[in-house]
């Protein structure tokens, strides 16, 4: 399966820990998403890159948030000082040349 | 601020009956149109697209939805569900030339069999 690939699936961490999340999207997709989606809502844009630049940041990322796609190929998504309400399925996409966007499985943090 | 509303949060339908789920955004621009599904236990998947030309899109497996510009709105719809259309269906919106996209808050259809 060639899909969009993100790694870990689940994540338990305390509260005040760093987590690191990573995404492998499709090969041949030259531009990355991330998103976070909580129970109930849909999916809420975060940032996005376009091969190695990351091209918009949403304002409701905190400085504690950092993404990064060095090399236009996989890219991480950290999250500093882990707090509760950071708990979510944090999702990763990837768009082909019609702008359809293919998402992975997700990442799910929860922060105890 | 740019927003797409899906007004239907939960829907129950019994199999064979009609299904038509709303979605509205705000954005006076040009805008792409899609309809994402997430089955149980898996991710968002594609079920159709609207960029241009013909307003009346045809998706996969049975699945249709009419942009009306005037109204702001990409509707769902499908002829007759089966049970295996359970699933939670999100609309989201593409703002010509940004390249970002912006999901309502979705809908879980719960098909009876």
């Amino acid at each position: 399966d060639t899909g969009v690939s993100q790694n870990p699936r689940h994540k338990i961490t305390k509260r005040g820990q760093n987590v690191t999340f990573r995404c492998d999207p499709i090969s041949e997709h030259n531009r990355l998403y991330w998103y976070r989606q909580t129970l109930g809502q849909g999916p809420e844009f975060l940032t996005y890159f376009q091969n190695e630049a990351q091209l918009e940041k949403s304002r409701l990322l905190s400085d504690r948030f950092s993404a990064e796609r060095p090399k236009g190929s996989f890219s991480t998504l950290e999250i500093q000082r882990t707090e509760q309400g950071d708990s979510a399925m944090y999702l990763c996409a990837s768009t082909n040349s019609f702008g359809e966007l293919f998402f992975g499985e997700g990442s799910r943090l929860t922060v105890l | 601020a740019q927003s797409v509303s899906q007004h239907n949060h939960h829907v129950i339908l019994s199999e064979a009956a009609s299904l038509e789920l709303g979605c509205n955004y705000s954005y006076g621009g040009t805008v792409n149109l899609f309809w994402y599904v997430q089955y149980p236990g898996q991710h968002l998947q594609l079920l159709l697209k609207y960029f241009s030309g013909d307003p009346l899109v045809k998706g996969i497996k049975g699945f249709e939805a009419e942009f009306i510009k005037s109204k702001f709105s990409f509707n769902l719809r499908k002829p007759s569900v089966q049970w295996s259309d359970t699933a939670e269906y999100f609309c989201a919106v593409s703002l010509s030339g940004t390249y970002k996209y912006i999901f309502g808050t979705g809908t879980r259809l719960k098909v009876l069999a």
